[in-house]
C-alpha cells in the first residue's frame, strides 16, 4: 500500500478562478490517476498522470480544463481551470504501487464552486 | 468502455443482519476489486479477486469472482454500525489499469 496526502482537503472557490490540487505519495509508485466524484455519484477517471510527459485524458476531459503535472514518481497536481458550479465535486488522487491493479486513494479534495 | 452494474443501489438493514450485494459486467473482467468509502474519505480496498471462481474472505466480508468472469458478489455477515458507507466494485478498464467503478451500494445499518 501507500500513504497518499492530498491538499487541500476542501475549498470553496469563486467561479472563473482555478484551483490546483496536490497529491504526495510516501513512496515511488508506478501509476498515478485523478478521479472525479460528483455528488452522490461514482468515481469517474479524469486522466492518467504520466511522469515526465503529458497526461492521458479520458473522453470528456481536456487538458485546457484539467491540466495535470507529474514531475516525479511521488508527486502530481491537478488544476481545475476556469471553474463553474458544475465542477463542484470530490477530486481523488489514486496510485498503483506494483504490477497488480489494486489502486489506493487519497482522502480527496471536496471542491465547491460558488 | 466497460461498464459495471451494481445492485442494490441502497440498503437499510438491522444491526446483526447479513448483507449481500453484487456487480455485473457486459464484458469479461480479469480482476474484481471491492472498495468501501466512508463519508469525507477516499475509497479503501477491502478485497481483491484474481481468479474465476475464487472465494476470498476478509474478516466478516466474503467476496467471490464469478465463473463467467462477468460478475462478483460481496457478502457482509453480522453487520455492525461501522459497516455504514458506500461499497464499490471495480475492475481494470483494459489490461491491468486503470479502474472503472460501479455506481456503488449505499449501506445503512439500523441499531
Amino acid at each position: 500500500s501507500a500513504v497518499i496526502s492530498q491538499k487541500p482537503s476542501r475549498d470553496i472557490c469563486q467561479r472563473g478562478t482555478s484551483l490546483t490540487i496536490q497529491c504526495q505519495v510516501d513512496s515511488q509508485v508506478t501509476m498515478m490517476f485523478w478521479y472525479r466524484q460528483q455528488p452522490g455519484q461514482s468515481l469517474t477517471l479524469i486522466a492518467t498522470a504520466n511522469q515526465g510527459s503529458e497526461a492521458t485524458y479520458e473522453s470528456g476531459f481536456v487538458i485546457d480544463k484539467f491540466p495535470i503535472s507529474r514531475p516525479n514518481l511521488t508527486f502530481s497536481t491537478l488544476t481545475v481551470s476556469n471553474m463553474s458550479p458544475e465542477d463542484s465535486s470530490i477530486y481523488l488522487c489514486s496510485v498503483v504501487t506494483g504490477e497488480l491493479p489494486e489502486a489506493f486513494f487519497g482522502q480527496g479534495t471536496r471542491l465547491t464552486v460558488v | 468502455g466497460q461498464q459495471l452494474n451494481q445492485s442494490p443501489q441502497s440498503m437499510f438493514i438491522q444491526e446483526g443482519e447479513d448483507v449481500s450485494m453484487n456487480c455485473t459486467s457486459s464484458s469479461i473482467f480479469n480482476t474484481w476489486l471491492w472498495y468501501k468509502q466512508d463519508p469525507g474519505e477516499g475509497p479503501v480496498l477491502l478485497i481483491a479477486l484474481y481468479k474465476a471462481g475464487e472465494l476470498t474472505s476478509n474478516g466478516r466480508l466474503t467476496a467471490q469472482f464469478g465463473i463467467t468472469r462477468k460478475d462478483s458478489f460481496l457478502n457482509i455477515s453480522a453487520s455492525i454500525p461501522s459497516d455504514v458507507g458506500i461499497y464499490f466494485c471495480a475492475g481494470p478498464n483494459s489490461g491491468n489499469t486503470p479502474l472503472v467503478f460501479g455506481k456503488g451500494t449505499r449501506l445503512s445499518v439500523i441499531a
